[in-house]
């Protein structure tokens, strides 16, 4: 069975610019959450779609959003990218919520993005 | 909120026992224990539920206090294999299904 895939691997942006970071879920997941991993900060919740919608946000400028498409899988964008943007940012699928609690999350091998 | 993990790093000997704990200053619904290895992505360890419900590897063992807010993970007879970084994340009643995640407990498992 096929994980959670991401791409690209790196990316590496100027402060201003925009980034699009992507994510591929595991067959038969439909929730894909995505976290930020700055250096010492531990994994920060961005964001949660499931089944096409936005279900919940971190708490992050309105310049972080994403989407996802009717395969399930999600697209991140940030715009207007600030040098403390520059992070691992992590992508996990996983079933919905079915007995009131977050399921067990696969995660992806994450996108390094570096704003110089 | 953030939970406060500790402590922040731990060194042991192959075969010797870690205790890595999770505290959260809010009323909590789960807790879950991920460890990640340098370069590599977070890898699910165990969740554990309000009301004793516990889903997870057998190899692992971990407690969860709801009247304390405390979570605790268990490392017994420690192998090379355990070196990594511990995340708890929690969950609340109003989280909206979002894990909030400690900064991470350093373990190494040295020969």
């Amino acid at each position: 069975e096929a994980g959670v895939t991401q791409s690209p691997t790196h990316l590496i942006k100027t402060r201003g610019q925009q980034a699009t970071l992507r994510c591929s879920p595991i067959s038969g997941h439909t929730s894909v959450y995505w976290y930020q991993q700055a250096l010492g900060l531990g994994l920060q919740f961005l964001l949660w779609y499931d089944e096409g919608e936005e279900r919940n946000r971190g708490n992050f400028p309105p310049r972080f959003s994403g989407r996802q498409f009717p395969n399930y899988s999600s697209e991140l964008n940030v715009n207007a990218l600030e040098l403390e943007d520059s992070a691992l940012y992590l992508c996990a699928s996983t079933l919905p919520p079915a007995s009131g609690s977050i399921d067990e999350q696969y995660f992806g091998p994450g996108t390094r993005l570096t704003v110089t | 909120q953030q939970p406060v993990q500790s402590p922040q790093a731990v060194i042991l000997r192959e075969g010797e026992d870690a205790v890595i704990n999770c505290s959260s200053s809010k009323a909590l619904y789960s807790v879950h224990w991920y460890r990640q290895k340098h370069g590599e992505a977070p890898v699910f360890l165990m969740i554990l539920l309000k009301g004793g419900e516990q889903k997870g590897h057998e190899k692992i063992s971990a407690s969860f206090n709801e009247k304390k807010q405390q979570s605790s993970l268990y490392l017994t007879a420690s192998q090379l294999s355990y070196s990594g970084t511990y995340f708890c994340g929690t969950e609340n009643s109003n989280s909206g299904y979002a894990l909030n995640f400690g900064k991470g407990t350093s373990l190494l498992v040295t020969p």
